[in-house]
């Protein structure tokens, strides 16, 4: 059971590239989200998804988009990259369902854009 | 909208001495609040929530409306507590488990 993976571990984009970032759960949890986290702030919600073939926008969803074809895999797009968007991302999931559900972490991509 | 403050980025106590995080909060019903921990290397996990009522390796957290306050302690630090230290609120409801974070607490216990 290997809960939550984020792939890459690492990644330098240039300006204006694009990159997918993959999560994948194997808990068969409902509820997947996107966080990302910048130095000296907590973490913020990109988007989230209560199921397959449902998503919805966080707190800071600009230059991304995401998809969730199947429960497994929630992978997150950025199209045009911009330095703005150098930061932490961490994947997470929980049960959904349940009221006050905890969330299980992926060990986070951390992506710098020069 | 909901807000958490974590008023301390930097915490630096001594083996053995009591620790307390501060974590402060903004909303206007009655949301559920929970601490994460991230030890070095290892991924962001839940060390405990208040609806649980539990303490977690020493760790208590106590809800405080009147204040708006879930301060997390502990009586007797240890140096594997060293960690980094977010507080989160869950406003409940139909949010679907969408969590806010505070800026996070590193605390660093020394020998």
């Amino acid at each position: 059971n290997a809960g939550v993976t984020q792939t890459p571990k690492f990644r330098i984009l240039k300006i204006g590239q694009s990159m997918t970032l993959q999560c994948t759960q194997d808990m068969n949890h409902n509820y997947m989200y996107w966080y990302r986290q910048d130095p000296g702030m907590g973490l913020k919600l990109i988007y989230y998804s209560v199921g397959a073939g449902i998503t919805d926008k966080g707190e800071v969803p600009n230059g991304y988009n995401v998809s969730r074809s199947t429960t497994e895999d929630f992978p997150l797009r950025l199209e045009l990259a911009a330095p703005s968007q150098t930061s932490v991302y961490f994947c997470a999931s929980g049960k959904g369902l349940v009221s006050y559900n905890e969330q299980f972490f992926g060990p986070g991509t951390r992506l710098t854009v020069l | 909208a909901q807000r958490v403050t974590q008023p301390e980025k930097l915490l630096s106590v001594f083996k053995g001495a009591p620790v307390e995080l501060k974590c402060n909060y903004s909303y206007s019903g009655s949301p559920e609040l929970f601490w994460y921990v991230q030890y070095s290397r290892q991924r962001l996990q839940l060390l405990l929530r208040h609806i649980s009522r539990e303490s977690i390796k020493g760790f208590t957290a106590d809800l405080n409306k009147g204040e708006t306050s879930f301060h997390l302690k502990k009586p007797f630090a240890q140096e594997e507590d060293s960690a980094m230290y977010y507080c989160a609120l869950d406003p409940g409801g139909t949010s679907y488990g969408k969590l806010t974070f505070g800026q996070g607490t590193i605390l660093t216990v020394h020998p």
